[in-house]
This record gives structure tokens, sequence and C-alpha cells, in this order.
């Protein structure tokens, strides 16, 4: 099976654009995650979806969103970028069965750069 | 604030060592535990998980230990290799989502 993908792997903005960042999750899982990583905050949860809803959300701006398309394939969008949302931006898929305990596998991650 | 934690940023093993790696967390209500390994430019990848109702579990050359009395956990590679090196996550279920430790930089020198 083929894994996580994310598209693209890096991107540059000047700060006040907006960025969309694709995944899309290993064939079969419904349950999309997405995280920020940065040196000074760690990995931090964004929000999760499954079939097509935001279950879970987590303590970021309402500049970030995401959505879920029937698919399963997800988007996360950041609007008027700062500095500080400069970050390694990873999704992760789990299995279909949509527990809060299923594995969650990981991407390669997109790296945002803001200048 | 953060609930899932790490003793050690560092740990230098020399090649063919034992290595262990701890994490504590503060949440008694988690049932469920995973680490992951982030090797430079990858993103985290899957080692092994484990679930309240075991203390312990084996994968290939690495057991977790899950002690809920004192809310610990620990990551232990028998035999580490070079290819071992990495920044190593443990992460706790929290609905939903994950939230994941600062992480352990575990180099392995020859």
């Amino acid at each position: 099976k083929a894994g996580v993908t994310q598209t693209p792997r890096y991107l540059i903005k000047t700060r006040g654009q907006q960025v969309t960042l694709s995944c899309s999750p290993i064939s079969g899982h419904r349950s999309v995650s997405w995280y920020q990583q940065t040196p000074g905050q760690g990995l931090q949860f964004l929000f999760e979806y499954f079939s097509e809803t935001q279950r879970n959300k987590g303590n970021f701006p309402g500049r970030f969103s995401g959505r879920q398309f029937s698919n399963s394939r997800s988007e996360m969008n950041v609007s008027t970028l700062e500095l500080g949302d400069s970050a390694l931006y990873l999704c992760a898929s789990s299995f279909m069965s949509g527990g809060s305990t299923d594995t969650q596998y990981f991407g390669p991650g997109t790296r945002l750069t803001v200048l | 604030g953060e609930s899932v934690g790490l003793h050690l940023p560092t740990l230098s093993v020399q090649e063919g060592d034992n290595s262990i790696i701890n994490c504590a967390y503060s949440n008694s209500a988690s049932d469920y535990f995973i680490w992951y390994k982030q090797e430079s430019g990858k993103g985290p990848q899957f080692i092994i998980d484990i679930r309240s109702n075991m203390d312990k579990r084996q994968g290939q050359r690495v057991t977790v230990l899950l002690n809920k009395t004192v809310k610990h956990l620990s990551l232990q590679i028998a035999a580490t290799q070079p290819g071992d090196s990495a920044v190593y996550f443990c992460a706790e279920n929290a609905g939903y989502a994950l939230n994941f430790g600062k992480g352990t930089s575990l180099l392995v020198t020859p």
C-alpha cells in the first residue's frame, strides 16, 4: 500500500499570503489528522476529520482551517500568514474504523517557510 | 500544558548497546500510547504501540513498558544500530488527537 502523501513538499510564502496544503491518506483510511511541528513547540495537533466531518480541533487561531473530501483526501488552509507559521505541517491517517485508538500513520510533511 | 514528556532531550549510546528512552504522562485516563521515530527530513514513523490493559509489548528489537501506577512508559531498543539514530517521540491519545512529548534525540556512536 502506498503511504500518506502530502503536496507540495516545500513552500515559500510571504507574510499576509494564504496557503493550501494537500494530503492523501492511505487507501482505506477515513480519518485524517493534521499537526504542526516547530523546534520550539514540537508536534501540536491542529484538527482531525472523519467522513468529511471535523471531530476535534486543537488550540490554533481561526486562520487555520481544513476540510475533507468524500474520497478522504484532505486540505488545510492557512490565511494571512505570519512568520510564526513557518513549520513542518504533517498529515496522518488512520484506519477506517474511526476509533480514537487507531494507529496514526504520518506523511513526509510539507515544509512551509514564511518570509 | 504538555501532558506527555520525555526525561532526556538527547541520548548517546554505543553501537550494539541497548537503549532505553523514557516518557512520563500526566493523564491517568490515557488508554493508548505510541512510540514514533523521526529521521531528519521525514515524518514520524510508527514503531510500536501499547494499550492501557497491557504492561509490556514486544516488537522486532523494541519493547515498550507501561507503568500505569507512576504514569511512565519506556522504549527499549536492543542492540542499537546506526540506523536507529533519530528523534523518538512518545504520544498519548487524547480523543481523536495525539499529544506528543518533546522528543529524545538518539545518537548511536560506532
